[in-house]
């Protein structure tokens, strides 16, 4: 029952470079979204889905991109990266169509130099 | 603008006892309420949830409370136990969509 599967767990970027983050959930569920934790700012939504084909910014999307082609997968892009993207990254989903908990993923710590 | 605030960075409360954390919200179109525990290195994982048109809910040790007037929910945790310790966030959401988290409250229990 894997659930959110998120990687890598761990990542040094250095300025400038790009990479993807994966997750992957295995629940059918149509809701997902990509949170960073900070430290003293909790967890702030960067990018969130509704479903396959539909995503939208949360509260702190700027140099991130999103995409959702098939209901498991919902990659978070990194176009170049910044040392202000240094966190802890987190993917979550949910089921929709009622009130229900969100799951979330192992986490992937990167850390930009 | 931070729409959930959990203004205590951090809680020590001795075990066996009752511990506390609280959280106000300001969009009263939020609907529903959720606690997430975190261990360091770990996701968050669900705790206890409660919706709008309640003010109590109960699973085991933990009760959440809402107070719409005040746009005030609570987490109460009876008794304390050494594994309680951990980040506690509050979320809550308006309808079955995105959650909005607040910062956080580090709850330390003390043998």
């Amino acid at each position: 029952n894997a659930g959110v599967t998120q990687t890598p767990k761990f990542q040094v970027l250095k300025t400038g470079q790009s990479m993807t983050l994966q997750c992957a959930q295995d629940m059918n569920h149509e809701y997902m979204s990509w949170y960073r934790q900070d430290p003293g700012m909790g967890l702030r939504l960067i990018h969130y889905s509704v479903g396959a084909g539909i995503t939208d910014q949360g509260e702190v999307p700027n140099g991130y991109n999103v995409s959702r082609s098939t209901t498991e997968d919902f990659p978070l892009r990194l176009l170049s990266a910044a040392p202000s993207q240094t966190s802890v990254y987190f993917c979550a989903s949910r089921r929709t169509g009622g009130y229900t908990e969100a799951f979330f993923g192992q986490g992937t710590r990167l850390t930009v130099v | 603008d931070q729409q959930v605030k959990q203004n205590s960075p951090s809680l020590s409360v001795q075990e066996g006892r009752i511990s506390i954390l609280n959280c106000d919200y300001t969009n009263s179109m939020f609907d529903y309420f959720l606690w997430y525990k975190k261990y360091p290195a770990e996701g968050p994982t669900f705790l206890i949830s409660i919706s709008s048109i309640k003010d109590k809910n109960e699973d085991g040790r933990f009760t959440v409370f809402l107070n719409k007037s005040a746009k005030h929910l609570s987490l109460h945790i009876v008794p304390s136990q050494p594994g309680d310790s951990a980040v506690y966030f509050c979320a809550a959401s308006a309808g079955a969509q995105k959650l909005v988290f607040g910062q956080g409250t580090r709850l330390t229990i003390n043998p």
